[in-house]
């Protein structure tokens, strides 16, 4: 199994402060994604990197991939409440059908 | 377009008892994958299903099991419940793997054991 380790594990920030969540692995990955879960919902995808160093941009959120694809960041910039939920990452399994998921990192942003 | 259905919602069941959840994909997904969510182990993958064949399934017991029909819905039955199978479980669409395009995800069923 390729183990994939989230940090922090939990954050709370003040409105419109930045924040960067991290997702580390000893393993390389063809890919990685990021999703954010709301209490009470399935995760939400937000993002998949492939390519080694590349960056995506979505709104405030920066993702990053790392140049060797064993990890990944995401960045947040002047967070918002509506920010607040867990962020978790998720890269293929060795079969590649499915994919694991770090434990996540809870985000809490208040005003 | 409709998203991921899953049923029920919740549910409560006495330890020892059996329970079947339901999984309704995207129109035109064939994979579909289960997880157990749980605080302590965040989300651990149980197993993946596509044109009704199981591809690739997580170490779990074998209390745990699905399946998949011809119209891509799917279905887990976890036998001879115990404490710890309370969780949350959600169901995940694509449409080939979700390494390639993503998952899409119900809002899931929270299972109670008493």
């Amino acid at each position: 199994t390729q183990l994939l380790e989230q940090s922090p594990q939990f954050l709370s920030i003040q409105e419109g402060e930045n924040l960067t969540v991290y997702c580390n692995s000893s393993s390389v990955f063809s890919s990685l994604q990021w999703y954010r879960q709301e209490p009470g919902e399935g995760p939400v995808l937000l993002v998949t990197v492939v390519t080694g160093g590349e960056v995506k941009k979505l709104k405030r959120l920066t993702f990053q991939f790392g140049d060797a694809r064993k990890d990944s960041s995401l960045h947040i910039t002047a967070a918002q409440p509506g920010d607040t939920g867990l962020y978790l990452c998720a890269g293929p399994t060795n079969s590649g059908y499915a994919l694991n998921f770090g434990k996540g990192t809870s985000l809490l942003v208040t005003p | 377009k409709a998203g991921v259905t899953q049923t029920p919602r919740y549910l409560i069941k006495t330890r020892g008892q059996q329970v079947t959840l339901s999984c309704s994909p995207i129109s035109g997904h064939r994979s579909v994958s289960w997880y157990q969510q749980t605080p302590g182990q965040g989300l651990q993958f149980l197993f993946e299903y596509f044109s009704e064949t199981q591809r690739n399934k997580g170490n779990f017991p074998g209390r745990f099991s699905g399946r998949q029909f011809s119209n891509s819905r799917s279905e887990m039955n976890v036998s001879t419940l115990e404490l710890g199978d309370s969780a949350l479980y959600l169901c995940a669409s694509s449409l080939e793997g979700g390494n390639n395009y993503g998952y899409t995800f119900g809002s899931g069923t929270r299972l109670t054991v008493v």
